[in-house]
């Protein structure tokens, strides 16, 4: 596709459980960013991949958090031991060049700790 | 860390009435987005500002890039019902890669 393809759309989960959120970036972007979105604030920066590295996982709340891009294309956000206040909308983002180059965002992940 | 608070939080305006949304942050940035989120939706990206003092436009939408590269403001002249949503700044702390967004101010435009 053209754009950023995440997935699931929605998800919904128990207290414990282990998630992971894909995304698809635009082809030949090598900059891919995850941010998570709380309803009425804006989008919380978790981490920056530049090819396969994490240049930048300052963002990530706690260990329960990782993330990986082996090939340098598709991501997967993994959440451990989910807990209620990990509910949110998971954003993906690419770019073709970091630092100075605009976000192009996916619709996003709705993810629902009960 | 690097804040980025933008004003208002919220603002209901008629359809016609101008609109202005204002960025600050914390630290000096080395370029500021704009990005547009509409209710549901994700953020849309609007225009990147480099230069101290830039100026650009996009038909109503006016962006400026402060002096001290530290704000930044949108303005909207004659709002339309498409204009709603929220308006977010985002600028990368210290030169890096990674984009701080703003609080963000939401737009209603009542008939």
């Amino acid at each position: 596709g053209a754009g950023v393809s995440q997935t699931p759309s929605n998800k919904v989960t128990e207290k414990g459980k282990y998630v992971e959120l894909r995304c698809d970036p635009i082809s030949g972007h090598t900059a891919l960013y995850w941010y998570r979105q709380s309803l009425g604030q804006g989008p919380e920066f978790l981490i920056y991949f530049q090819g396969t590295g994490a240049a930048d996982d300052s963002g990530l709340p706690n260990d329960r958090f990782f993330a990986v891009r082996p090939e340098g294309s598709v991501s997967t956000l993994k959440i451990q031991r989910t807990e209620r206040g990990d509910s949110a909308v998971y954003l993906c983002a690419s770019s073709f060049q970091a630092r100075t180059g605009e976000l192009f965002f996916g619709e996003g992940s709705r993810l629902t700790v009960l | 860390g690097q804040q980025v608070m933008q004003i208002p939080q919220y603002q209901h305006v008629q359809e016609g009435e101008d609109f202005t949304t204002y960025c600050n942050s914390s630290t000096t940035l080395s370029n500021i987005q704009w990005y547009k989120q509409r209710p549901g939706g994700h953020p849309v990206f609007l225009i990147q500002l480099v230069k101290s003092g830039e100026v650009k436009k996009q038909k109503r939408l006016t962006f400026q890039f402060g002096e001290a590269k530290k704000n930044s403001s949108l303005h909207i002249t004659a709002t339309q019902t498409t204009d709603v949503g929220t308006y977010f700044c985002a600028g990368p702390p210290g030169g890096g890669n990674k984009l701080t967004f703003g609080t963000g101010t939401q737009l209603k435009v009542e008939l």
